[in-house]
Parts: C-alpha cells; sequence; structure tokens
C-alpha cells in the first residue's frame, strides 16, 4: 500500500521567501508528526497532530514555522521569511493512536535556503 | 543539551561479525526506546524497541539491550550482512509506546564490509 509522501523533495529558496512543505500520511493513520534533520544532526521533533486534539508545538524553533493538518488528513509545514539555518531536511511520519512502533516516516523534503 | 547521544558517528565492521552501536540518553523520563535505520534519501525506518519494564528485546538478527541504571542502549546485529548498511538512529520517548513525539540521536553510519 502507499506510504508517506512529501513533495517537493527538493525545494530551494532565497533567503526571506516563504515555503509550504506538504506531507500525504498513510490512510487511516491519526497521529502526525513532523521533524527535521539539519546537516550532522538527529531528527529535531517539530509538532505532532493527533486526531481533533490541539497540536504539540512544542517544538517550533520560532513563530515563522507553523503547521496544519486539514480534514485530519494532508499536512503542510509553512515557513515563512526563510533563513540560512532553515535548511535541512524536513521529515514528516504518520502513525497509530498509542503505539510509537508505528511512526511511518516519508522520505522527506530537502530545503536549501539560499 | 542533547538528551540522546550517539557518540560513535560511524562504525566498519566486516560481513559475518557483530555490530553493536551505542546509545546513551539523559532523560529518566524516557521509558520507551527505540533504533531506527536509515538508507539515502529515504526516510528513516523502524527497527526494534524496548520498554523499560525489560532489559532485552531480540528480533531476528537483531537485539536491543537497556540499562536502565546506566541509561544506556546498544543494538547488536549479528551475523552483520553488506545489506545492514545504513545509518542507525537511536530514539527514545516519554509516552510508554503511545504517539509521543522522539527524540532522536545523531545517527551512527554503519558499514558492514564483504
Amino acid at each position: 500500500g502507499a506510504g508517506v509522501s512529501q513533495s517537493p523533495s527538493n525545494k530551494v529558496t532565497e533567503k526571506g521567501k516563504d515555503v509550504e512543505l506538504r506531507c500525504d500520511p498513510i490512510s487511516g493513520h491519526t497521529a502526525l508528526y513532523w521533524y527535521r534533520q539539519s546537516l550532522g544532526q538527529g531528527l529535531e521533533f517539530l509538532i505532532y497532530f493527533q486526531g481533533n486534539s490541539a497540536p504539540d508545538k512544542s517544538g517550533l524553533p520560532s513563530d515563522r514555522f507553523s503547521a496544519e493538518r486539514t480534514g485530519g488528513s494532508v499536512s503542510t509545514l509553512t515557513i515563512q521569511r526563510t533563513q540560512q539555518e532553515d535548511s535541512a531536511v524536513y521529515l514528516c511520519a504518520s502513525g497509530l493512536a498509542g503505539n510509537t512502533d508505528t511512526q511511518y516516516f516519508g522520505p522527506g523534503t530537502r530545503l536549501t535556503v539560499l | 543539551d542533547q538528551q540522546v547521544k550517539q557518540n560513535s558517528p560511524s562504525l566498519s565492521v566486516q560481513e559475518g561479525r557483530i555490530s553493536i552501536l551505542n546509545c546513551d540518553y539523559t532523560n529518566s523520563m524516557f521509558d520507551y526506546f527505540l533504533w531506527y535505520k536509515k538508507y539515502p534519501a529515504e526516510g528513516p525506518t523502524f527497527l526494534i524497541s524496548i520498554s523499560s519494564i525489560k532489559d532485552k528485546n531480540e528480533d531476528g538478527r537483531f537485539t536491543v539491550f537497556l540499562n536502565k541504571s546506566a541509561k544506556h542502549l546498544s543494538l547488536h546485529i549479528v551475523p552483520s550482512q553488506p545489506g545492514d548498511s545504513a545509518v542507525y538512529f537511536c530514539a527514545a520517548s516519554a509516552g510508554q509506546g503511545g504517539s509521543e513525539k522522539l527524540v532522536f540521536g545523531k545517527g551512527t553510519k554503519l558499514t558492514v564490509n564483504p
């Protein structure tokens, strides 16, 4: 079956521009997570959606970052006024409520801010 | 402040031998630990997990050991195969395997030589 998909796979933008990254989770998964991996670093938690509950935004690094999940399915991560330090691979994962083992990751979006 | 540490950025072993990947954590609230495997240009894939109520979990060639008093876990792969060559991430959560955000280490790149 279809896994988690993310688009675009690569995004190059200029400093100061806004970008939107998209995640299509596995159908039926109620949990959705965004992480990012900067060069030489581990995955860093950004935000977590679970069903209709308020999202856990505790990992968002600044107010330039926001995310939405529409209809309990597709999610978009928006970065406003991008900075060079935002350059990273942004990974989305989806999963089933109550089971951390089932966080299935997408291939990621590589964001480069020039 | 890194809560999950993988102090070896790389490891090289011979095919057929044992690979031992190590991970240390600092947060005593962590009660669930996971290992993920990542190939280039792909998202991480879940490999094996262990709850803090156990000290060992085995799945085929993969065994994870947890030493709570030392806040240390390790992943053993035996026998190692060339297809095991990948980056291995240690991750931890504080939700007893619920849909909780994961805290990742920086990863260890394993190379298994034929």
